[in-house]
């Protein structure tokens, strides 16, 4: 069965770097989402993405965030520098239409 | 006002039994409704997905929706020790289907 798959499982970095979540969504998706859920706390929407622009994005997903599909497999999460704050797990979704989005296994973020 | 509420829990029932998980959200114009379950350290995976008013029955999982009340919920029957997680209802808006917005979700204990 498809699935969404997300590099690395873990990311270990220090404040005020840069890190790049990687994911490959399911093949026939059309639409891509990024979320993150803090350590006891709800999941929370970030950015979604279809037809190469985002269509929507979270008070969440500020100027430190963007999105990127460089090319017909990828899709990427680049936070430019960062925070203590946003340590955390991020989950890629794709679905196939805009409802019933399939979760990656995340990547848990620890920023020190 | 929470825009997607559940009990915490934990919910303790017994193997074999009916559990009966709960959410009721905020937004009159919510159009779709999901159940995700979380295993401890996983990704949301989704269960179940539902429109319209009424039941909706797959396998050991009923999820019942009455927008009138804002009210959905989630059955399952003959339960199982592996179906002890946290049950996540979640929510999109008619106008802005890509965007999931996820309760804090209800812990399921099966008492074996």
């Amino acid at each position: 069965e498809p699935e969404v798959t997300q590099t690395p499982s873990h990311q270990v970095t220090q404040m005020g770097q840069e890190v790049i979540l990687r994911c490959v969504p399911i093949s026939n998706h059309l639409y891509f989402y990024w979320y993150r859920q803090i350590l006891g706390q709800k999941v929370e929407f970030l950015v979604s993405f279809y037809n190469n622009e985002i269509s929507e994005k979270s008070e969440i997903f500020d100027d430190q965030f963007s999105v990127e599909r460089p090319d017909g497999s990828n899709f990427t999460l680049k936070i430019r520098s960062t925070k203590l704050e946003d340590s955390a797990m991020y989950f890629c979704a794709s679905s196939k239409f805009p409802y019933e989005q399939y979760f990656g296994p995340g990547t848990r973020l620890t920023v020190t | 006002q929470k825009e997607v509420e559940q009990n915490s829990g934990p919910l303790s029932v017994p193997e074999g039994a009916i559990a009966s998980l709960n959410c009721t959200y905020s937004d009159r114009v919510s159009q779709s409704f999901f159940w995700y379950r979380q295993y401890s350290g996983k990704s949301p995976e989704l269960i179940m997905s539902i429109y319209s008013n009424g039941d909706k029955e797959d396998g050991r999982f009923t999820a019942q929706l009455n927008k009138a009340s804002q009210y959905v919920s989630l059955l399952i029957r003959d339960s199982q020790p592996s179906d002890s997680a946290t049950y996540l209802c979640a929510v999109t808006r008619a106008d802005r289907d890509d965007k999931i917005i996820f309760g804090k979700g209800t812990r399921l204990h099966i008492l074996p």
